[in-house]
């Protein structure tokens, strides 16, 4: 069984600033983590993902995410945040055993991601 | 490529109306679809997945005769929601995988029930 916890439900950082929104999560068997991002009345949009293979994971838009199987983490980082990353923002696990039914996501509870001027 | 539609992408019906929502694949063939639903500022709950030509499988909790899913071709899925109620108000996003099995999001359907 997996699950994700997303501490928090709103982060808010300058224009500029550093972006860090966590993800912790747990999993029986080995995991593949995403981070997706969801603007209002839209759909989910792939920012990045970890399968296999390096650690530090780098997607669209400026962002990177890094495994870290010890602390069973995988924290999003923007090294400097814009107004059009505000937005929610989605951890998800599945399991590595990566076929069919095995496939299905399970998600944490989303950050909004606010940007001040 | 791997491109996810949704129609329509907002609908309002009665209480006591069916409402049928369709998921495509426009680039790719799907051959599992996922249906979620998603209430205001929360996560995405699985509903139900589907497979090609078979029966879907639905999470617990989730009542199979209100809300029918059709996995006819490889491109397309639909969702209807049966005798809709207020309740049944939300925001339902599909989601396609191929070969690969990576999930492919739909737009989503916001759904209005007066």
């Amino acid at each position: 069984a997996q699950s994700v916890t997303q501490l928090g439900s709103h982060v808010s950082v300058s224009e500029g600033a550093l972006v860090l929104l966590r993800c912790n999560y747990s999993s029986s068997v080995p995991p593949y983590l995403f981070w997706y991002v969801q603007y209002p009345n839209q759909g989910l949009q792939l920012l990045l993902k970890y399968t296999t293979g390096a650690t530090l994971v780098k997607g669209i838009n400026g962002f990177e995410a890094e495994f870290k199987k010890s602390e069973t983490s995988f924290h999003l980082t923007k090294p400097s945040a814009h107004m059009s990353d505000a937005a929610e923002y989605f951890c998800a696990v599945t399991p590595a055993i990566y076929s069919g039914a095995n496939s299905k996501l399970t998600f944490g509870k989303g950050i909004t991601l606010s940007v001040r001027p | 490529g791997a491109v996810v539609s949704q129609h329509p992408s907002w609908v309002i019906c009665k209480s006591g109306t069916s409402v049928k929502i369709e998921c495509r694949s426009l680039d790719f063939q799907a051959t599992t679809m996922f249906w979620y639903r998603q209430f205001p500022k929360q996560s995405l709950m699985l509903m139900a997945t589907s497979n090609e030509g078979s029966k879907a499988t639905y999470e617990q909790g989730v009542e199979k005769d209100k809300f029918l899913i059709n996995h006819a071709s490889l491109t397309l899925s639909t969702l209807t929601v049966t005798s809709a109620h207020p309740e049944d108000s939300s925001f339902y996003i599909c989601s396609a995988s191929g070969r690969n099995n990576e999930q492919f999001f739909g737009p989503g359907t916001r759904l209005t029930v007066l």
